[in-house]
């Protein structure tokens, strides 16, 4: 089993639309939880940050998430075309190395 | 505005030369990551450092790849010799927790 499943997409949604991207993970040990951003041809952007189950909200940006249940989720209310992105979730363990584990990426294409 | 830069941001060059990136990270930042993205495997961490040591390159292919850290406001990659499949995205990264990439080096190997 990997240790973060993220699916892939592409995902297509009219403007607009409320978009909800997901990550699994298996490691308990995970600590702080990421989603980065990446344009086209750009390095991943930093979107949200949190450490604790639950909400935390920034925007357009809601993340999510659930440790009983090791599943995190990023929803975008409003989605509009320059969201258009790959969206990649991230895992810290919160030891020394401070490594991250990356998710594959799920792109995303809001149609305006 | 603080960020990571990266240099060159494109390179291509002939199989078996010997290609050399480099980073400079945030000031402050004594962590620095060196990442290789593909579309197959998408984020690879090859290595890091911290305090200008390394502490894993563990992900690295140690036969040709090399990472170096200068001093606190340079990182470099080298690559020698090149092959045709390390042509990918390369990316460098600093930070404590959360981590700040630069815009990355896209190196082809002819």
């Amino acid at each position: 089993q990997k240790e973060v499943e993220q699916d892939p997409g592409p995902l297509s949604v009219p403007e607009g639309a409320i978009v909800s991207l997901n990550c699994t993970y298996s490691n308990s040990a995970f600590q702080y939880f990421m989603w980065y951003r990446q344009y086209s041809r750009k390095g991943p952007e930093l979107l949200m940050y949190t450490y604790s189950s639950g909400n935390k909200e920034d925007g357009r940006f809601t993340a999510q998430v659930d440790k009983s249940s090791k599943y995190i989720s990023l929803f975008i209310r409003d989605s509009q075309p320059s969201d258009s992105a790959t969206y990649l979730c991230a895992f810290g363990r919160g030891d020394s190395s401070y490594k991250l584990i990356f998710g594959s990426g799920t792109r995303l294409l809001v149609r305006p | 505005d603080a960020r990571v830069t990266q240099t060159p941001r494109h390179k291509v060059t002939e199989m078996g030369q010997e290609v050399t990136m480099r980073c400079q990270p945030i000031l402050g930042h004594n962590t620095v990551f060196w990442y290789r993205q593909t579309m197959m495997q998408g984020l690879e961490l090859l290595a890091y450092f911290r305090n200008r040591a390394p502490l894993d390159d563990s992900g690295m292919p140690k036969d040709r790849f090399s990472a170096e850290m200068p001093d606190a406001t340079l990182a470099t990659l080298k690559i020698q010799p090149s092959e045709p499949r390390d042509s990918a995205v390369y990316f460098c990264a600093s930070g404590l927790g959360t981590q700040y990439f630069g815009p990355g080096t896209r190196l082809t190997v002819l």
